[in-house]
């Protein structure tokens, strides 16, 4: 079964800085999907980028990057220019191709945009 | 925008209840899940469906059941409610497409307490 670790349970970073929430996971198989989900403070849990492992390139939306390191199962996101609208859990994700009935979370980093 | 929607956004029940958790979604989704989210621990998968009457066993369906009568509605029921039942629990769904690469879209979730 594939397992999806986040290392971080809380994180803060200053207005204006740049940010790096880490996961890592664990599967046998080779092509899958990787995402990064957010939910703010008592609001919706949101799609904020999402990978697809075949890709070699690093999946970019705005200020919101991805660090894929498929040979060490590593899938970390990089948030630059922080904003306070960025305060919420952050949940890395792993979906088998092919299976989109079986999404596995991470416990969540809580991350804290402080002004 | 895909639009998922949880009946109750808090709500306080009695051990040994019956509880009813609704969800509607308005994308004509084939896919509708429950989670059960515990800080610490993520999302844990309870049930999914991915037709109507149909429905698989997640991670943790013991002490719950679902219904899907219609496409759009899945509804989440704890047969007897227990203290260890509460949580905050959410609602998604997602487009039955091959290769498995439609993202899961989430309602606001339900905080459920057990007293």
């Amino acid at each position: 079964a594939q397992t999806v670790t986040q290392s971080q349970p809380e994180m803060s970073v200053q207005e204006a800085e740049t940010v790096t929430l880490s996961c890592t996971y664990d599967t046998s198989e080779n092509n899958y999907y990787l995402f990064w989900y957010k939910q703010p403070p008592s609001r919706q849990m949101i799609l904020v980028i999402r990978q697809e492992a075949y890709k070699q390139q690093n999946a970019t939306e705005n200020r919101f990057s991805v660090n894929f390191q498929k040979a060490a199962k590593s899938f970390s996101l990089k948030i630059s220019d922080s904003q306070l609208g960025d305060t919420a859990m952050y949940f890395c994700a792993f979906l088998k191709l092919y299976n989109n009935n079986d999404m596995r979370f991470g416990a969540g980093t809580r991350l804290t945009v402080k002004p | 925008d895909v639009k998922v929607t949880q009946s109750s956004r808090y709500l306080v029940k009695r051990t040994g209840e019956k509880v009813f958790l609704e969800c509607v979604q308005d994308m004509d989704h084939e896919n509708m899940f429950w989670y059960r989210q515990d800080p610490g621990l993520g999302l844990r998968l309870i049930y999914f469906s991915y037709d109507v009457k149909m429905k698989e066993k997640g991670d943790i369906p013991e002490g719950y059941s679902v219904s899907r009568e219609k496409k759009e509605r899945f509804s989440l029921i704890l047969e007897s409610a227990s203290t260890n039942q509460t949580s905050m629990y959410l609602c998604a769904s997602s487009l039955l497409a091959g290769g498995g690469n439609q993202p899961q879209h989430f309602g606001d979730g339900t905080r459920l307490s057990i007293l």
